[in-house]
C-alpha cells in the first residue's frame, strides 16, 4: 500500500518570501500522480498543482511550483511570493497511475501553512 | 455549474440514530468519492463509485452504505452512528481521475 508522509505539521511565512512544504511517498509503482491539494478555514479542497511521475519537467503553476525528484520518493511544494490568502492547510496526496477504476487519492496528514504580515 | 453540491453542511446525531449525508455533482463525472476527514488528518476513503450502479469500498467503510442510482446523485447513509463517525465527510467527483472536484463538506458530531 502507498503511504504518504508530510513531516511538518506547521509552518510559517513572512508575507512575500518563499517557501518550501515537504512531502514524501512510499509506493513501489513506476506510473503514478501526485498532487497538492490546498483547505482553506471554508474546508473547500482546492487542486493547487499535480504532476505525473512519467514526467521529468517540475509542474509550475504561477507562484506554486514543486521539486519532484522521483529516486528520493520526494514531493515538494514551493510557494514564492507568499501571500495572505495562501494560508491554509497544505495536503500531498498520491494516484496510482495503474488502478484504473478507482483512481482513489491517498492523502498526507497536511501542514498547516500561517502567513505572517 | 455548481459543482459538487452537499447538504447538510452541519449535522449532530445521537449515538444510534441513522441520516444521509447527500451528495450532488453537476459537472457529468462518472467517478464519486466519500472521504472522512478526522482531525488533524488527512482525508480518507470511504467509498467509491465509477459510474451508475457501481460501487466499491474504500479504506474505511464500515458503519456506512453508498447507492448510486444517477450519476449526478452519490448519497453516503450512516446506520447506527457512533461517536467514532465524528468527523468532516467529503464528496468528490472527477471524471477520469485527472483532477478530483471536492464538496465544502459536511460537519457531523454523533454525541
Amino acid at each position: 500500500a502507498q503511504t504518504v508522509t508530510q513531516s511538518q505539521p506547521e509552518m510559517s511565512v513572512q508575507e512575500a518570501e518563499t517557501v518550501t512544504l515537504s512531502c514524501t511517498y512510499d509506493t513501489s509503482e513506476s506510473d503514478y500522480y501526485l498532487f497538492w491539494y490546498k483547505q482553506p478555514p471554508s474546508r473547500q479542497m482546492i487542486l493547487v498543482i499535480r504532476q505525473e511521475a512519467y514526467k521529468q519537467q517540475n509542474a509550475t503553476e504561477n507562484r506554486f511550483s514543486v521539486n519532484f525528484q522521483k529516486a528520493a520518493k520526494s514531493f515538494s511544494l514551493k510557494i514564492s511570493d507568499s501571500q495572505l490568502g495562501d494560508a491554509a492547510m497544505y495536503f500531498c496526496a498520491y494516484r496510482s497511475g495503474f488502478d484504473f477504476g478507482n483512481e482513489k487519492l491517498t492523502f498526507g496528514t497536511g501542514t498547516r501553512l500561517t502567513i505572517i504580515p | 455549474n455548481a459543482g459538487v453540491t452537499q447538504t447538510p453542511k452541519f449535522r449532530i446525531l445521537k449515538i444510534g440514530q441513522s441520516m444521509t449525508l447527500q451528495c450532488t455533482q453537476d459537472m457529468n463525472h462518472n467517478y464519486m468519492y466519500w472521504y472522512r476527514q478526522d482531525p488533524g488528518m488527512g482525508l480518507k476513503l470511504i467509498y467509491y463509485s465509477v459510474g451508475a450502479g457501481i460501487t466499491d469500498k474504500g479504506e474505511v467503510p464500515n458503519g456506512y452504505n453508498v447507492s448510486r442510482s444517477t450519476t449526478e446523485d452519490f448519497p453516503l447513509r450512516l446506520e447506527l452512528a457512533a461517536p467514532s463517525q465524528t468527523s468532516v465527510y467529503f464528496c468528490a467527483s472527477s471524471y477520469r481521475g485527472d483532477e478530483q472536484f471536492f464538496g465544502p463538506g459536511t460537519r457531523l458530531t454523533v454525541l
